[in-house]
């Protein structure tokens, strides 16, 4: 268990819908990052926060956004879901920038 | 764009082999190398690696970079079954971006 928990589980919902995923980092750790895995894609980074800034942002998609709050918890919001949105989402935090990632159990999201 | 590639794609041994997986990359301005494993769900952390030539060990995994030739391998000795997982490689760049190779896929048959 890395300490860094997600909610939910898992997500089934249908195409041109949104959700919010969420992501509690280990206690003590300011950095919050989003991936994506999917099967041809592998890990893909989306967007890290930093004791609630934005510190740097990869391949994330407009109709996706992120927050991270004052208690240090994070949020994915994905919006008009299409087919292609199916895919695991890991969030994973760290004490600082660049430093090793805990990563948490995912929250796996299928698009119908 | 940054880049970070793995071999093997997969690998299959048996209990008691010595592997070593291989990780090159293209990275502006890098700073440091990971390795993580990744069984059925969430990868866990392995090792960081920042200095050439400098080995990381813990117990039978070890793992060394080379800063001049651009890759890493991690070697695991005396594999077991308990040793089958996803290996990824990741590089991290001067804008904290993390960067993950597609991954070695191990299998450890009795």
């Amino acid at each position: 268990d890395s300490g860094v928990t997600q909610t939910p589980k898992h997500l089934i919902t249908a195409t041109g819908q949104r959700v919010t995923l969420r992501c509690s980092p280990r206690s003590g750790d300011l950095s919050v990052y989003w991936y994506q895995q999917s099967l041809d894609q592998g890990l893909q980074f989306l967007i890290q926060y930093y004791n609630g800034e934005e510190r740097a942002k990869g391949n994330i998609l407009e109709r996706f956004s992120a927050q991270q709050f004052p208690d240090l918890h994070s949020e994915l919001n994905l919006s008009s879901l299409e087919l292609g949105d199916s895919a695991l989402y890991f969030c994973a935090s760290s004490r600082g920038t660049q430093y090793e990632q805990y990563f948490g159990p995912g929250t796996r999201l299928t698009v119908t | 764009e940054d880049k970070v590639v793995q071999s093997p794609l997969s690998l299959v041994v048996h209990e008691g082999d010595t592997v070593t997986l291989n990780c090159s990359y293209e990275v502006t301005n890098f700073r440091s190398l990971l390795w993580y494993k990744q069984e059925k769900k969430a990868p866990t952390f392995l090792f960081m690696l920042t200095s050439s030539g400098i080995e990381k060990k813990s117990g039978r995994l070890s793992s060394i970079l080379d800063k001049k030739e651009l890759f890493s391998i991690l070697n695991i000795t005396a594999t077991q079954t308990g040793d089958s997982a996803i290996y990824l490689c990741a590089v991290y760049n001067a804008g904290n971006m993390l960067t993950f190779g597609g991954g070695t896929r191990l299998m450890v048959k009795p």
